[in-house]
């Protein structure tokens, strides 16, 4: 059974960049049938998928064209787990973010949800 | 921006049934599988239909689920206050690559 147990800090600065991790136990990050997601949820606007890291023959990634150029995912396999990098926050990436666990097309599995406020 | 669409607001006494559309594009629901999410509030959201009308072990079937082109619709029957809540559809976007969400659906229990 897959779990997922997000950290990382509830507070960051404009202009600076968040940063959360996700460790995976039940599954490896490597796995070939398996991808690994980012999600926020504000008020204002829903639910956002970020972006996705996965093994397949080798590593890839898919980002939210909203966010190109400021989100990096990646995966780490010694510890099992997976980051989120989103640079240059804006009091708009104020959110809960999520981790999960995508399989068979479907966000089976999340995380507990980290808040994450933007401000000075 | 969510690209697919949703009512804001639906809701129904206890036992009643309750639907909610999603309506997305050719290059979303018109072309991939549709997933629906429960996201009750201070919680993760949790993942209630996936390949358009499939319910993962232990969602009851008073859940059901169907896609029509470009469209899908979540139904809930027997209305519980239990399922007081907030509904997302979700589907790939092969245009955008990657997932898109709906605009949120919350069930009030009258």
């Amino acid at each position: 059974q897959v779990q997922l147990q997000q950290s990382g800090p509830g507070l960051v600065k404009p202009s600076q960049t968040l940063s959360l991790t996700c460790a995976i136990s039940g599954e490896s990050v490597s796995s070939k049938t398996a991808a690994w997601n980012w999600i926020r949820h504000s008020p204002s606007r829903g639910l956002e998928w970020l972006g996705r890291t996965y093994y397949r023959s080798k590593w890839s990634n898919n980002y939210a064209v909203s966010l190109k150029g400021r989100i990096t995912i990646n995966p780490d396999t010694s510890k099992n787990q997976f980051s989120l990098q989103l640079n240059s926050v804006t009091p708009e990436d104020t959110a809960v973010y999520y981790c999960a666990w995508e399989g068979s097309d479907a966000l089976n599995v999340w995380g507990q949800g980290t808040m994450v406020t933007v401000s000075s | 921006q969510s690209v697919l669409t949703q009512p804001p607001s639906a809701s129904g006494t206890p036992g009643q049934r309750v639907t909610i559309s999603c309506s997305g594009s050719s290059s979303n629901i018109g072309r991939n599988t549709v997933n629906w999410y429960q996201h009750l509030p201070g919680t993760a959201p949790k993942l209630l239909i996936y390949n358009n009308n499939q319910r993962p072990s232990g969602v009851p079937d008073r859940f059901s689920a169907s896609k029509s082109g470009t469209s899908a619709s979540l139904a809930i029957s027997g209305l519980q206050s239990e399922d007081e809540a907030d509904y997302y559809c979700s589907a790939w976007d092969g245009s955008l690559n990657g997932y898109v969400f709906g605009t949120g659906t919350k069930v009030t229990v009258l």
